[in-house]
Order: structure tokens, then C-alpha cells, then sequence
């Protein structure tokens, strides 16, 4: 069965600790993404990675980082110099020549306090 | 810089009522426009897309999107809509930024279908 997934669904820090959010895929697609979803804000480019050992900033990659070892695996850091990181956390992927066909996994729902 | 508006936050239908949601973009580009759909407690997913040819695009579920180039709309049609239409719908443009493609989304729009 392909697909994204996202582990944990939910996720509970105190504030001034980093946490990573784990995002894998099996659908062999190269191009994967990191999405933050606030209410009434839709969603928000964090970062993306286009092929292994490779990525660049989105709109608003400050406090965030990733890395890509793996093709299947883009995970995604909050650091503690995120200023609002509670909010629901989505990664996608594209398949190769499609990049605005994007795959959603379930999301991580990140509350920091 | 390109951007997404979708003018209505929430909806609230009857079920058998029409829906149009507006979806106006701003791009230089060619474009290429999408809807994805999150039903509540699934994943985001593509609802239909737009790329060249034919402005009027059918979807999953009998949605249907127009797009008029001269008024930089895509807006989301359904004739008749089903409690299980419930979701949150949004936009989304494409955008290419320091040689990389990339979707801008707009806010979404939360549409409710009562029984």
C-alpha cells in the first residue's frame, strides 16, 4: 500500500526544546514538501526537497530545518527559535515531471506550551 | 509574487444547493490551477486540476472548476452538493521560484452540508 506517512498524529513539547516530525514515503517520488497549516491561513511552504542531499527554503523556513539522507524520508526539525510553532504540520511528495501533483500524508498536530 | 484569494471562508449549504467557491490567483506565468479537498479526518487530496486546453475541468465527485484567464478566477462548481461534501476546499497555483516548482494555496474555505 503507498503512501505518505507522518508519525507522531500528535505531538506535545515544552517550549525552548527542538522536536523532529518524521515524514517517510514509498511511493518512489523524488520532489517532497513541508506544509504548516494554521486556520484561516491555508497551508504554508516550509521547506522542499527536490532529490537526495538537496533542499531549499519556502516562505517560512525561519526556526524550521530538514534534511534528505533518504529519498523515502524528509524529516522536519521545529527549533526552539520557531516563535509559533503550534500547528498542524503537513509533508507531501510529487511524482517525477509532476511537481504540482502533490501527495498529502495525515499531518502532525504540534503543541508546544 | 504570486498569490491565492479564496473569498469565502466558510460556506453553509443545504444539501441539493449549489456551490461556487471563488478562487482568484495572481501569477505572471503560464498557470497551472488545482482544488484539493480535506474531508474531515483524511488526508489533503487532489479534487481536479487545470493545465492547458479545455478552461472547464471536471473532478472527482461531480466537481467541476472554470477557468477565465481575463478575470484570473478558478472557481469550484458543484450543481448539487451532499452532506458528504463537508470539507475544508482549497486553491492552489503553481509558482516557480529560484528554478524550483512549487504550489501557492490559498487560505481554504470550510463548507458545511446540512441534512
Amino acid at each position: 500500500d503507498g503512501g505518505i506517512t507522518q508519525s507522531p498524529k500528535y505531538l506535545f513539547r515544552k517550549e525552548g526544546q527542538n522536536v523532529t516530525l518524521s515524514c517517510e514515503q514509498n511511493l518512489n517520488h523524488d520532489a517532497m514538501y513541508w506544509y504548516r497549516q494554521d486556520p484561516g491561513q491555508g497551508l504554508r511552504l516550509i521547506y522542499y526537497s527536490q532529490i537526495v542531499n538537496d533542499f531549499q527554503k519556502g516562505d517560512i523556513a525561519e526556526g524550521y530545518s530538514v534534511s534528505r539522507e533518504k529519498k523515502e524520508s524528509f524529516p522536519l526539525t521545529v527549533t526552539s527559535a520557531q516563535k509559533n510553532p503550534t500547528a498542524f504540520y503537513l509533508c507531501a511528495s510529487s511524482p517525477p515531471g509532476l511537481p504540482y501533483e502533490q501527495y498529502f500524508g495525515p499531518g502532525t498536530r504540534l503543541t508546544v506550551t | 509574487a504570486q498569490s491565492v484569494s479564496q473569498h469565502n471562508h466558510h460556506v453553509i449549504l443545504s444539501e441539493a444547493a449549489s456551490l461556487e467557491l471563488g478562487c482568484n490567483y495572481s501569477y505572471g506565468g503560464t498557470v497551472n490551477l488545482f482544488w484539493y479537498v480535506q474531508y474531515p479526518g483524511q488526508h489533503l487530496q487532489l479534487l481536479l486540476k487545470y493545465f492547458s486546453g479545455d478552461p472547464l475541468v471536471k473532478g472527482i465527485k461531480g466537481f467541476e472548476a472554470e477557468f477565465i484567464k481575463s478575470k484570473f478566477s478558478f472557481n469550484l462548481r458543484k450543481p448539487s452538493v451532499q452532506w458528504s461534501d463537508t470539507a475544508e476546499y482549497f486553491c492552489a497555483v503553481n509558482a516557480r521560484s529560484g528554478g524550483y516548482n512549487k504550489l501557492i494555496f490559498g487560505a481554504g474555505t470550510r463548507l458545511a452540508v446540512h441534512p
